[in-house]
């Protein structure tokens, strides 16, 4: 199985500032991995798919990037509507494998 | 607008089954590979299963702690698909969602396997 490793687990945050979230594969996964963002009580919601396309609805401060076995995603000017978990998601080989999620909060 | 609805869920004993259900709508459902995952009381996300279009003649795929347990079925007719769960484990705890090509979810439905 393919491991994906996410980092950081816990990410602090202004209103305004960007973060960077990122997933290592543990083997080239030709950049299919996709990017979800869930609130609590709520299911995850794609919002970024094949690396760095975004999803219909998804706003453009989010994006996504890399190649390879190494990927981020980024938020630009973080909002306050932006706070939740964020999971990476390989789904070049099954069985499809997540990553364990970063918490984003607010500082 | 596409919509994703699963139930079936609830309080089972331990070597019991449950079959979950999942309608769809707002798309091409007959083309559609369709999926279920599922997200644990820790908060770890893992596929379960896959079935593709009948086009794949409607191939299955299954995580492995799952084989021989579980079975993805789908009805073209309904737009729905089926999760039956059999013997199941306490490990087995957790929300299930339905999924299309992974995209959209439903908002998952409460499995508890406890005696």
């Amino acid at each position: 199985d393919i491991q994906m490793t996410q980092s950081p687990p816990s990410l602090s945050a202004s209103l305004g500032d960007k973060v960077t979230i990122t997933c290592q594969a543990s083997q080239n996964i030709n950049k299919y991995i996709a990017w979800y963002q869930q609130k609590p009580g709520k299911a995850p919601r794609q919002l970024i798919r094949y690396t760095s396309t975004l999803v219909s609805g998804t706003p453009s401060r989010f994006s996504g990037s890399g190649s390879g076995r190494d990927y981020s995603f980024s938020i630009s000017n973080v909002e306050s509507e932006d706070i939740a978990s964020y999971y990476c998601l390989q789904y070049d080989n099954l069985p499809y494998t997540f990553g364990a999620g970063t918490k984003l909060e607010l500082k | 607008e596409v919509q994703v609805l699963e139930s079936g869920g609830g309080l089972v004993q331990p070597g019991n089954s449950l079959k979950l259900s999942c309608a769809t709508s707002g798309f091409t459902f007959s083309t559609a590979w369709m999926y279920w995952y599922r997200q644990f009381p820790e908060k770890r996300l893992e596929w379960v299963a896959r079935i593709k279009a009948k086009s794949n003649n409607y191939a299955t795929d299954y995580t492995e702690s799952v084989k021989g347990r579980f079975t993805i079925s789908r009805d073209d007719s309904k737009s729905s698909i089926y999760l039956q769960m059999n013997n199941l484990k306490e490990e087995d705890t957790a929300i299930y969602y339905c999924a299309i090509y992974s995209a959209h979810w439903g908002q998952g439905v409460m499995v508890t396997v406890s005696s």
